[in-house]
């Protein structure tokens, strides 16, 4: 079946450092990857999305690529902000039906000034 | 617009009690999910409902029964509750035009089963 792996956490970072969270995923077919953010207290809400091979997902600094060929779809930032401390989770959607997401375990992410 | 909401935010129930969370948006989808999650699990699909009548079971549907009761609500109902179900419970709604559609999500029902 269908499955994400994203690093494993907590991730604590300066401000203005760069960030990288690896994702990978195993999927049937050609699937749509999304990454969604979790602020404290608040539910998830949609980052960015890349729907086929080589696609790039940017929203608010981060940047994720679709790579087909590492089964791969890491978010990047050059320069993260206090503001940027969440839960971050892969997630991806293969099948017909129900189009349901299947998550990574996610990743939470402390900026310190 | 006030998107996915959910109610109630907390609870707090002793095993075996029944209750039901609730679930509405008003962005005319027809899809809805219920996911649960905990700690270093992600979420995990419980149940979802492709269309108002429809109702499917996902990855742990055990001790869960849906209600599918017009196009903007689905209701998650606990009939006998355990421990094991303390979690924090989010309803979803989909865009429906296929996979690469977004989900929104509610603000979430934090369970505790004592």
């Amino acid at each position: 079946g269908d499955s994400v792996t994203q690093m494993e956490g907590p991730v604590t970072l300066s401000e203005e450092a760069c960030l990288t969270i690896n994702c990978t995923y195993t999927a049937t077919g050609y699937p749509s990857l999304f990454w969604y953010v979790q602020y404290p207290g608040e539910g998830l809400q949609l980052l960015l999305k890349a729907t086929k091979a080589d696609d790039k997902g940017s929203n608010k600094g981060f940047e994720a690529t679709y790579r087909k060929e590492t089964t791969s779809f890491h978010l990047e930032k050059g320069s993260v902000q206090v503001s940027d401390s969440a839960v971050y989770f892969c997630a991806l959607s293969s099948g017909a039906g129900s189009y349901q997401l299947t998550f990574g375990k996610g990743t939470k992410l402390s900026v310190i000034p | 617009n006030a998107g996915v909401t959910q109610t109630p935010k907390f609870q707090v129930l002793k095993t075996g009690q029944s209750m039901t969370l609730q679930c509405a948006q008003d962005m005319n989808h027809n899809s809805m999910y219920w996911y649960r999650q905990d700690p270093g699990m992600g979420l995990r699909l419980i149940y979802y409902s492709a269309s108002e009548g429809t109702t499917d079971k996902g990855e742990v549907p055990n001790g869960y029964n849906v209600s599918r009761l017009n196009k903007r609500e689905f209701s998650l109902r606990l009939e006998s509750a355990a421990p094991s179900q303390t979690s924090v419970y989010f309803c979803a709604s989909r865009e429906d035009r296929g996979r690469a559609d977004t989900q929104y999500f509610g603000p979430g029902t934090r369970l505790t089963v004592l």
